[in-house]
């Protein structure tokens, strides 16, 4: 079955230092999504990649989708203690359904 | 609020009892996902439908467990026979479905403890 992976499992940064979480994925994805999911509350959408190699921004947050459509990452300038929270990607192949990633906790020291 | 909505927010039951939760979509979403999270864990897929067509079921997800989308709206989860490890949130999502480019609206969740 399709398997999304997301490393690394826990990251711990000092308030203004960068962060990056990856994403693979065991198949070839029509589409990557990532969510934030703050302590005790619901995973938010933050973005969709849809093509290959496809970078989008969205202020501190840098997403990539990778060439292959099998990987993504995403990278966040500067944390501020606002950023704290679990990030998913969750994958698609074809039209079905979203199959999330393991997540990467973020925890930013002041 | 037009968000997506579940109830209840929290349900405790005794081991063997059956339990059943709803999800009231945003109107206009013709997808409905159930998703479960576990503490520390990714939302885990257990079955989606398009308007009132279940279209995928998780093949992990055990027979005791059941959903319905009669009128393509609400929908419902049934757990028959509830274990302790049926212990989690479970996430209901919404989305238009109308091509690939769409996200998902998550609802609070219903917190299920088994004792």
């Amino acid at each position: 079955g399709q398997q999304v992976m997301q490393i690394p499992q826990y990251q711990h940064v000092q308030e203004g230092e960068d962060f990056t979480t990856y994403c693979n994925s065991s198949t070839t994805l029509s589409n990557i999504q990532w969510y934030k999911q703050r302590p005790g509350g619901h995973p938010v959408f933050l973005i969709q990649l849809v093509k290959s190699g496809e970078v989008k921004k969205q202020k501190r947050l840098t997403f990539q989708f990778g060439e292959a459509k099998k990987n993504s990452s995403l990278h966040i300038t500067a944390t501020q203690t606002t950023d704290v929270g679990t990030y998913f990607c969750a994958g698609r192949a074809g039209a079905n359904n979203l199959f999330f990633g393991t997540g990467t906790r973020l925890t930013v020291i002041p | 609020d037009t968000g997506v909505s579940q109830d209840p927010r929290h349900k405790i039951t005794k081991r063997g009892q059956n339990v059943t939760f709803r999800c009231d979509p945003i109107s206009e979403h013709n997808r409905l996902y159930w998703y479960r999270q576990t503490l520390g864990q990714g939302p885990e897929f257990l079955t989606y439908f398009q308007n009132e067509a279940q279209l995928e079921k998780s093949r992990l997800l055990s027979d005791r467990f059941s959903a319905e989308r009669p009128k393509g709206s609400f929908s419902t989860l049934e757990i028959q026979r509830t274990e302790q490890g049926d212990s989690a949130m479970y996430l209901c999502a919404s989305s238009l479905w109308e091509n690939m480019n769409t996200e998902a609206f998550f609802g609070q969740g219903t917190r299920l403890t088994v004792v």
